[in-house]
């Protein structure tokens, strides 16, 4: 079965350096992987996903994510860090159940970014 | 690009009561529908799929007869909490797919509402 681990549920950058979110995959099958944002009492927002074509995967607000195989990993990054960058984030994987495709979520990396 | 409608944003209800959740798709049609319930700084659990037209598929351990979901049109989703008792009280959120994206297309993804906090009194 398809599953994703999303390592850390808590990281603290400081403005403009790096962030980095660990997610690895766990799947028999080549997988479709995704990170999305979710800022607090709202819905999730898809930043990227992964569908077997370019291993570099370029999002929204600056997000950029790699799937290393070899690795089974899919972690999320940025170069610079912004104050409005602090958020819930989940990576997640396709998975195919009675025929249709669902998505199972990591358990969330809580990004906070120290002025 | 795609957008999920749900309402209410917040509803507070007296115990014993049902509330109904609302999920519309604005733009596409939904063909598959998903109901997730999010706990205090903890992931999305998958609730139940809803395809249009067909009963919901329920995940185990979710009771089927007090979470009624309702999916009858390719562009609403409702889930009816019946009933409703304080250990209800959460954060759920609906997520749609567009049916006409298969997944290697761009646009292919499931779009989420921005949730509905219950609280349960």
């Amino acid at each position: 079965a398809q599953s994703v681990t999303q390592l850390g549920s808590h990281v603290s950058v400081s403005e403009g350096a790096l962030v980095l979110l660990r997610c690895n995959y766990s799947s028999s099958v080549p997988p479709y992987l995704f990170w999305y944002v979710q800022y607090p009492n709202q819905g999730l927002q898809l930043l990227l996903k992964y569908t077997s074509a370019a291993t570099l995967v370029k999002g929204i607000n600056g997000f950029e994510a790699e799937f290393k195989k070899s690795e089974t990993s899919f972690h999320l990054t940025k170069p610079s860090a912004h104050m409005s960058d602090a958020a819930e984030y989940f990576c997640a994987v396709t998975v195919t159940r009675s025929g249709s495709y669902q998505l199972t979520f990591g358990k969330g990396t809580k990004l906070s970014v120290i002025p | 690009g795609a957008v999920v409608s749900q309402h209410p944003s917040r509803v507070i209800c007296k115990s014993g009561t049902s509330v109904k959740i609302e999920c519309r798709s604005l733009d596409f049609q939904a063909t598959t529908m998903f109901w997730y319930r999010q706990f205090p700084k903890q992931s999305l659990m998958l609730m139940a799929t809803s395809n249009e037209g067909s009963k919901a598929t329920y995940e185990q351990g979710v009771e089927k007869d007090k979470f009624l979901i309702n999916h009858a049109s390719l562009t609403l989703s409702t889930l009816t909490v019946t009933s409703a008792h304080p250990e209800d009280s959460s954060f759920y959120i609906c997520s749609a797919r567009d049916g006409g994206q298969g997944i290697l297309k761009p646009n292919y993804g499931y779009t989420f509402g921005s949730g509905t906090r219950l609280t349960v009194v």
